[in-house]
């Protein structure tokens, strides 16, 4: 059965204070990876989507990348806008969401 | 380019009352798929429809039912519904179908009394 797992569930980082959220998966046969990130009572936009390990994308100031077993987003110099939770999914068939992390940013 | 959009935004209901929610694909897609997320919890696959026809069905029970029309758009209808069922409604539309991103709508919050 495939399975999500992100870490941790809650992060609070000052303004410009990198750091990096993880997300653990098993799945049978990936598709695809995932990376969304929402507001709350929004829905899911769209971040990145990763196919092979070895795998990076970059947009403004996160950064997706891509193992076997886990991906990390990175975040980098982070700004209170950044708050919100992100969200990791795999699909070998639907989407399979994890439950996501709730990042705050304070100024 | 339009995206996808839900209606109604809210809605609130009473237990064993009957509900349908509206989505809208965006411009070129041809999959829909629906989810369902309670509060602090990721969103749970529900079913997705690939050109009008069911493509596959998460753990949901009967009374969770759909639709695609000829232009793409689709329905989500609830019965009998249950205290549960009080989540925000996702819609999202895709290109095709596994490994395509799919773009999310902004939800129907829908809360059963």
């Amino acid at each position: 059965e495939d399975q999500v797992t992100q870490s941790p569930e809650a992060l609070r980082l000052q303004e410009g204070e990198s750091s990096s959220l993880n997300c653990s998966y098993t799945v049978s046969g990936l598709r695809g990876l995932f990376w969304y990130r929402q507001d709350p009572g929004k829905g899911p936009e769209f971040l990145f989507t990763l196919y092979s390990a070895g795998e990076e994308k970059e947009k403004e100031r996160l950064k997706a990348t891509l193992t076997k077993k886990e991906s990390f987003l990175h975040i980098t110099a982070p700004k209170p806008e950044d708050s919100a939770t992100y969200l990791c999914a795999v699909t070998g068939y639907a989407l399979n969401f994890g439950k996501g992390t709730s990042l705050l940013v304070t100024p | 380019e339009t995206g996808v959009t839900q209606s109604p935004t809210h809605l609130i209901k009473t237990r064993g009352q009957q509900v349908t929610l509206r989505c809208s694909s965006q411009s070129g897609h041809n999959t829909v798929s629906w989810y369902q997320q309670a509060l602090g919890q990721g969103p749970q696959f529900i079913f997705q429809y690939y050109r009008e026809e069911e493509n596959g069905r998460g753990n949901f029970p009967p009374r969770f039912s759909g639709l695609q029309f000829p232009n793409y758009s689709s329905e989500l209808n609830v019965n009998a519904l249950e205290l549960d069922d009080s989540a925000l409604y996702l819609c999202a539309s895709s290109l095709g179908t596994s490994s395509d991103t799919q773009y999310f709508g902004p939800g129907t919050r829908l809360t059963v009394l």
